[in-house]
């Protein structure tokens, strides 16, 4: 099975643009999270998706949005970018028919840098 | 509110040396925790997990973390590491109610296990 991809790999983007992130899970894998990581912060959570449905949040501002399609892939979007935004982006997927014991299954990240 | 501190951020070891990682959580409710390991460049992977049970817990390439409820602690170790385990490893919690998948992971900032010949 292929793993979970995530594109672009790297971006660049300047102050109060916006950015859309992809993400394509394991296929099966209907539950897709995703986490922003910083050197400061380490790996917060931005929020899970289940067949198409936001099922919890982290505590963000909601410049931060995702959606998730039919066929699982989801993306992320954020508006109105700033500085503290630059960060690499994790997208995980897990089979959530496993319960809390499966495992995430997580992309090399997208790695986002803002100027 | 739930929380992860992982004591140190960075390890330094000889290869064959044991190490430990420390981890400690904070939780009103009982909590599942995992250990992820990030190698350079790529993303992270699950090492082992504690969900019930025996609170002694192995992986599959000698690592071990036990969990202690007293004192809130789930220490990662292992008694002779090698060069390639140099990676960061998170250790994270989810709470027990939570139910479903393991989506809403809390993750500690990291320890950075580097290993030296």
């Amino acid at each position: 099975k292929a793993g979970v991809t995530q594109t672009p790999r790297y971006l660049i983007k300047t102050r109060g643009q916006q950015v859309t992130l992809s993400c394509s899970p394991i296929s099966g894998h209907r539950s897709v999270s995703w986490y922003q990581q910083t050197p400061g912060q380490g790996l917060q959570f931005l929020f899970e998706y289940f067949s198409e449905t936001q099922r919890n949040k982290g505590n963000f501002p909601g410049r931060f949005s995702g959606r998730q399609f039919s066929n699982s892939r989801s993306e992320m979007n954020v508006s109105t970018l700033e500085l503290g935004d630059s960060a690499l982006y994790l997208c995980a997927s897990s089979d959530p028919r496993g319960g809390v014991g499966s495992p995430l299954h997580f992309g090399n990240g997208t790695r986002l840098t803002v100027t | 509110a739930q929380s992860v501190t992982q004591l140190d951020s960075q390890v330094p070891v000889f290869e064959e040396a044991p190490v430990e990682l420390r981890c400690n959580y904070s939780s009103s409710v009982s909590v599942y925790l995992f250990w992820y390991v990030q190698y350079p460049n790529q993303g992270l992977q699950l090492l082992l997990k504690y969900l019930s049970g025996s609170t002694l817990v192995e992986s599959i390439n000698g690592f071990e973390a036990e969990f202690n409820k007293s004192q809130t602690s789930f220490h990662l170790r292992k008694p002779s590491v090698h060069i390639s385990d140099t990676a960061e490893y998170f250790c994270a919690v989810i709470l027990s109610n939570y139910g479903g998948s393991q989506g809403n992971l809390i993750f500690g900032k990291g320890t950075k296990l580097s290993v030296k010949p």
